[in-house]
């Protein structure tokens, strides 16, 4: 079964630019989704199948992934993009697999 | 405009039971796969359930399996989650989450209800 491991925090200036890591054994081989959760809040889909946004998310989001990590990706990072951001696979054996979460900071 | 509303979340005993519901509306709801997934306090998403649109197949986390049992009704646009012989590491926040393609599940959840919070203590 696939176990998703990120980083527990990440930082980033406002304007910047941040990247959140998804590491996992088979990730290259299937597709990864992030969600933002904001504190009482429901999660948002910002990014499916490793790179595509659904309508309404900014351009600034954005994903990659290549050998055995995902990258989400945000762009001039603004005070309203703090949250917990979760990456997530389908799995033949667990059926579905979240990452531990990241949380991001802007500074 | 799709909309999930869950309700049933409750404070319940140790071994009690609980059911949940969640009502939809605003898109072809036989046409597609529908989850719970769960967050317990200051911990990650899990995925709990999920049961096909048309066929009602059903899959359950190894957390849940033989405890909790998922169904739809097509007609009334709901998914409900029944959930027995709870345990206190069950207590989390309950969302339904609608599966981003129709047919067999794709495992990604592009709306979300607001939640509906089940606490299991004596």
């Amino acid at each position: 079964s696939s176990e998703l491991t990120q980083p527990v925090s990440v930082s980033v200036a406002l304007g910047q630019t941040a990247n959140i890591s998804c590491d996992g054994d088979n990730i290259r081989s299937t597709n990864v989704h992030w969600y933002q959760k904001k504190p009482g809040q429901a999660p948002v889909l910002v990014i499916f199948r490793d790179k595509y946004r659904p309508s309404g998310i900014p351009e600034r989001f954005s994903g990659s992934n290549s050998g055995k990590t995902a990258t989400l990706t945000i762009a001039r990072a603004q005070a309203g993009d703090e949250a917990d951001y979760y990456c997530q696979v389908g799995d033949i054996t667990t059926f579905c697999v979240f990452g531990g979460g990241t949380k991001v900071t802007v500074l | 405009e799709v909309q999930l509303v869950e309700s049933g979340g409750d404070l319940v005993q140790p071994g009690g039971s609980v059911r949940l519901s969640c009502a939809t509306s605003g898109f072809p709801f036989s046409s597609y796969a529908m989850n719970w997934v769960r967050q317990a306090p200051g911990k990650r998403l899990e995925w709990v359930s999920e049961i096909g649109g048309r066929d009602g197949s059903t899959n359950y986390a190894d957390s849940v399996k033989g405890r909790y049992t998922i169904s739809r009704d097509n007609s009334k646009n709901t998914v409900s989650l029944e959930m027995n012989s709870l345990r206190a590491d069950d207590t989390a926040i309950y969302y339904c989450a609608k599966d981003r393609y129709t047919g067999r599940p794709g495992r990604v959840f592009d709306y979300w209800g607001q939640g509906t919070l089940v606490a299991v203590s004596s």
